[in-house]
Formats: structure tokens, C-alpha cells, sequence
């Protein structure tokens, strides 16, 4: 079955980049839809980050895109997340998942704490 | 900027049927989308393209739509369907983009 998996540093420093990682498994990107990142800050709602499409198309939530880069590397079957210039507000739940219309998060990673403190 | 509107809360009773509304002007033209989610867990799709359910996920789930709102209806609820539940859908009148609501917290009494 399609598996998603983040991974990336839980402490990142004010202003620095927050860089985090999503293998997928059980499917090949290249084979097509697209995969976003969506994260949640503790007790609060889900926010769109961002999806690529397989051949590298990329759509951002417009309140984030000066800051947010999204790459994928089908030879490793991953996709990534790059956050420039972050600060407390970007502490939350980051989580990667599959992306079937441009908008229909079938399936999730489970999840991974990004904390934003010096 | 585009918003999905959500009630915060809706409470029922074993057995009771839910209904969880979202609002959004984009919605006669965008599908909508609900997720399911319980605590400490990622969410969980329930409804795509407005009323098709997933395979895997309860026929007492179920999605409809009327104009600028769309809905969320479980029937027969159950004490393990307490969760948040978030509707999606997208904006096109600009640049494309994905938004979510605020979420709705279910509670089973």
C-alpha cells in the first residue's frame, strides 16, 4: 500500500529555513498525481502549505509562497518542503500527503513536529 | 482571501444522525472535501467530490451539496466517530489555490 513518511530537523532556529522530506512508498511519483504539504499548529486548524504536481508543476497558498519552495526528486521518490525566514508562528504539525485532484489529500504521513525557538 | 465557514461544534447522541455544514462562495464551482480527524492522528478523507466516500470509509458517512453549502452527514453515529472534521475545497478567481475550514469538533454524548 502507499505509504508517505516526513522527515526533517523538529528544532529550527528563527529565521532560519525549515527543510523536511516526504519518501513515499508503494507507489512511484513519476506515475503521477500530485503531493502536498499541509501543516496544523498545536490546537488549531489544518493550513494548505503547498503541491506539486509529478513533472514538477508547483501551486502555493498565496500567504506563504514568497517563502515556501517545494521540489520533487523522483529518482529518490520524495518530494521536499523548504520554509525561508521562519519564525514561532511557523511551530506546528507538518504533514505530507498524496494529492489526487489538486485538492483531495488521500493519503497522509503520519506527521512530524517542527518546533521554531532559539 | 478565501474562507470556508464551519460551526465549531456540533454535539449528538448515539445513534443520532450529525450534520456539519460549510459555507463558502467557491463552492457552487469547486468540489468540496472533508477529513476526519482524531487526536494525535493525521487526518483521514472521508467524502471526495462532494458526496463519494472512499473505499474503507462507513456507508453512514455521507456528503451533499446546495449551492454555497456543502454538508456533512453521519447517520447512525457511533462513539468512535468523535473527532474533528474539516471541510476543503479550492479558489480559482485568482491564483489556484487549496483552502481549508476552520473544523468542527464532534462530540458524541
Amino acid at each position: 500500500q502507499v505509504q508517505l513518511q516526513e522527515s526533517g530537523p523538529g528544532l529550527v532556529k528563527p529565521s532560519e529555513t525549515l527543510s523536511l522530506t516526504c519518501a513515499v512508498s508503494g507507489y512511484s511519483i513519476s506515475s503521477g498525481y500530485y503531493w502536498g504539504w499541509i501543516r496544523q499548529p498545536p490546537g488549531k486548524g489544518l493550513e494548505w502549505i503547498g503541491s506539486i504536481y509529478h513533472s514538477g508543476s508547483t501551486y502555493y497558498n498565496p500567504s506563504l509562497k514568497s517563502r515556501v519552495t517545494i521540489s520533487v526528486d523522483t529518482s529518490k521518490n520524495q518530494f521536499s518542503l523548504k520554509l525561508s525566514s521562519v519564525t514561532a508562528a511557523d511551530t506546528a504539525v507538518y504533514y505530507c500527503a498524496r494529492d489526487r485532484y489538486l485538492g483531495a489529500f488521500d493519503i497522509w504521513g503520519q506527521g512530524t513536529m517542527v518546533t521554531v525557538s532559539s | 482571501s478565501y474562507e470556508l465557514t464551519q460551526p465549531p461544534s456540533v454535539s449528538v447522541s448515539p445513534g443520532q444522525t450529525a450534520r456539519i455544514t460549510c459555507s463558502g462562495d467557491a463552492l457552487p464551482k469547486q468540489y468540496a472535501y472533508w477529513y476526519q480527524q482524531k487526536p494525535g492522528q493525521a487526518p483521514v478523507l472521508v467524502i471526495y467530490k462532494d458526496n463519494e466516500r472512499p473505499s474503507g470509509i462507513p456507508e453512514r458517512f455521507s456528503g451533499s451539496s446546495s449551492g454555497t453549502t456543502v454538508t456533512l452527514t453521519i447517520s447512525g453515529v457511533q462513539a468512535e466517530d468523535e473527532a474533528d472534521y474539516y471541510c476543503q475545497s479550492a479558489d480559482s478567481s485568482g491564483t489556484y489555490h487549496v483552502v481549508f475550514g476552520g473544523g468542527t469538533k464532534l462530540t458524541v454524548l
